[in-house]
């Protein structure tokens, strides 16, 4: 079957570090997408990867290992604006989204 | 740009009542998609249309029904409302690629008693 896997919650504090791990297995792979939503609000996109590697965005990278299924959001200089949950999703071989449950992030002063 | 507009933002049903939510996108995107977000759970995909005329099932259709009688507009149906279909639904729109970046409307609270 298809399954996401990424932890529920994580705590760090401001201006840290902080590194969201995510692994998969999908049907066939298209690309790893990771989305921010914050409590109330729609998902909003952050970052794709469909090659191995890191790809960097500001104060947010993401990383992706295709033969090992698992990929990453490391988020740098973290702030309370920061404070939400990010969604891992895989896209199969028919481009359709396999979404993880989220991570909830809490950011501490 | 308004973007992914839906419709209505909150809703209380009684069991057996029917309505429809509304999406409607201003980007002249191909793919639009209605998800359903529960606690502890990833989106589910209920329904999705890759053009005017054009729908699909998803992971989680049944007693959901769906139009795309427009490109920039799709609807949500539900016949008889169930308390299963308490949750927030959220309407997402994406380019012709396949590999697209979703945007996604502000979400639709269906509570139903």
């Amino acid at each position: 079957g298809q399954n996401i896997d990424q932890p529920t919650e994580m705590t760090a504090t401001e201006g840290a570090i902080v590194q969201i791990n995510c692994t998969y297995q999908t049907s066939g792979f298209n690309g790893l997408f990771w989305y921010q939503q914050h409590a109330g609000e729609a998902p909003t996109f952050l970052s794709y990867n469909v090659l191995d590697g890191l790809e960097e965005k500001g104060r947010f990278s993401s990383f992706l290992s295709r033969s090992k299924g698992y990929s990453y959001l490391l988020l740098k200089e973290l702030q309370m604006k920061d404070s939400a949950s990010y969604l891992c999703a895989a896209m199969d071989s028919n481009y359709q989204l396999i979404w993880g449950a989220g991570t909830k992030l809490i950011i501490k002063p | 740009n308004a973007g992914v507009t839906q419709t209505p933002k909150f809703r209380v049903l009684k069991t057996g009542q029917s309505m429809t939510l509304l999406c409607a996108q201003d980007m002249n995107h191909e793919y639009m998609y209605w998800y359903r977000q529960d606690p502890g759970m990833g989106l589910r995909l209920i329904h999705y249309s890759v053009g005017e005329g054009t729908t699909a099932k998803g992971e989680v259709p049944d007693g959901y029904n769906v139009s795309r009688l427009k490109k920039q507009n799709f609807l949500l149906g539900l016949e008889s409302a169930a308390p299963s279909q308490t949750s927030v639904y959220f309407c997402a729109s994406g380019g012709v690629s396949g590999a697209n970046v979703l945007t996604f409307g502000a979400g639709s609270r269906l509570t139903v008693l």
